[in-house]
């Protein structure tokens, strides 16, 4: 019964193949993030969505596209995947105003490798 | 440009002695800081969290202190127990929802 859960865990892909990482949370949360650890483990926001609508869109290539089909979905679609693009990717989500409380919950991650 | 640092990749405690984690922080805005721990494969989970306006919160073995003046706040876990071990990330939010993560400290607390 995954809180925040995605799919795939793991991916492995050729450089200029698109993909996509799915997102899902059964929480009742309003707002749904993607973060990117990168290989200095810096973990660094990417979106972020509050019922539905795009709130923040930190300095990322536009070949990343989030899409929220509702609240409990936030997609992120990769196209012309790059080296650079390998990285552990997180999906999280909160309660826009009860976040302090608990913070974010986060999904396991996928890692995704570019070959 | 990293507004959350922890210095400290990694960390050695014996079992039931006192594990403290350091974050230094640059945003004098930051206003609200949280501690996640995350196991191998799975995603950070919420520890432990403190509002600018205190200097301590504790919860159980656990215990965050904040030093606003010297942009600060370090985690304390006493006794340390060979569950803990993890990484441990410290977090720091100024504005709307958006928490700035520092690189994480590996905790291993030897039996």
């Amino acid at each position: 019964d995954t809180a925040v859960s995605q799919t795939p865990k793991y991916l492995v892909t050729q450089m200029g193949n698109d993909k996509s990482i799915k997102c899902e949370q059964n929480l009742g949360h309003d707002t749904m993030y993607w973060y990117k650890q990168d290989s200095k483990k810096f973990l660094k926001i990417m979106f972020s969505y509050n019922n539905k609508e795009l709130i923040i869109n930190e300095t990322v290539p536009n070949r990343f596209s989030p899409k929220s089909p509702d609240k409990a979905h936030l997609n992120l679609h990769i196209n012309s995947l790059e080296l650079g693009d390998s990285a552990v990717y997180f999906c999280a989500s909160s309660h826009s105003l009860g976040y302090r409380e608990a913070g974010y919950t986060f999904g396991s991650g996928t890692r995704l490798t570019v070959v | 440009d990293q507004q959350v640092k922890q210095n400290s990749p990694s960390l050695s405690v014996q079992e039931g002695r006192i594990s403290i984690l350091n974050c230094d922080y640059t945003n004098s805005m930051f206003d609200y800081f949280l501690w996640y721990k995350k196991y191998p494969a799975e995603g950070p989970t919420f520890l432990i969290s403190i509002s600018s306006i205190k200097d301590k919160n504790e919860d159980g073995r656990f215990t965050v202190f904040l030093n606003k003046s010297a942009k600060h706040l370090s985690l304390h876990i006493v006794p340390s127990q060979p569950g803990d071990s993890a990484v441990y990330f410290c977090a720091s939010r100024a504005t709307g929802n958006q928490f700035y993560f520092g690189t994480g400290t590996s905790l291993t607390v030897i039996p």
